[in-house]
């Protein structure tokens, strides 16, 4: 089992919609939880942190964290076409210090 | 890129030459890493620094060395390329072990 899942895509969905980007990671002791945005070609961009269980929202995005059930996840709302891009979990594990990215889910936005 | 900066953006190289890669911050940050991105494989973890001269080992750090002699320099070196080298190489800074944040990228291919 991998430390740290997502299904790769693409996700496609309509302008205007909400996208929806799971992940799901093994360490139970995990404590802290990234979403990267990668454009092609681009490096990966910091979009959002979450430490606690619940949701966090910041403009358009929303994470969601569930530590009992071993997910986060990343809801995009008013998809743009310029939110296609991947979009990798990232999780510091129980040993401290290092992020363990998942594979990345590609999403397209289609007008 | 948060002040980050690598060098070069691209190589091309044979098979058993020594290379050195170099990522530079203006940020002061205390930590810096340095990652490999290949199709199917994410992003990986080769070597990250905690301080000058502080390094450790990451994921897949066999076939690489690196040095931090001041803080705003953090070098990679591969002894002896091989062709399972061709990778994009990405440098990332962070204040603390959490956030980080990516350079540009280099795109080295081992012929």
């Amino acid at each position: 089992q991998k430390e740290v899942e997502q299904n790769s895509g693409p996700l496609s969905v309509p302008e205007g919609a909400i996208a929806s980007l799971n992940c799901t990671y093994s360490d139970r002791g995990s404590q802290s939880f990234f979403w990267y945005r990668q454009y092609s070609g681009k490096s990966p961009e910091l979009i959002m942190f979450i430490y606690s269980n619940g949701d966090k929202e910041d403009g358009r995005f929303t994470a969601q964290l569930n530590k009992a059930s071993q997910y986060v996840s990343l809801l995009i709302r008013d998809s743009q076409p310029s939110d296609s891009a991947t979009y990798l979990c990232a999780v510091i594990g129980n040993q401290g210090g290092k992020l363990i990215f998942g594979q990345g889910t590609e999403l397209s936005v289609k007008p | 890129d948060a002040g980050i900066t690598q060098s070069p953006r691209h190589k091309v190289t044979e098979t058993g030459t020594p290379v050195t890669l170099r990522c530079h911050q203006t940020e002061n940050h205390r930590y810096m890493y340095w990652y490999r991105q290949d199709p199917g494989h994410g992003l990986r973890l080769i070597h990250y620094s905690y301080g000058v001269k502080d390094t450790d080992k990451g994921e897949v750090s066999d076939g690489y060395s690196v040095s931090r002699s001041k803080t705003e320099d953090f070098l990679l070196t591969l002894e002896s390329a091989t062709s399972s080298q061709t990778s994009v190489y990405f440098c990332a800074i962070g204040d603390s072990s959490y956030e980080q944040y990516f350079g540009p990228g280099t795109r080295l291919t081992v012929t």
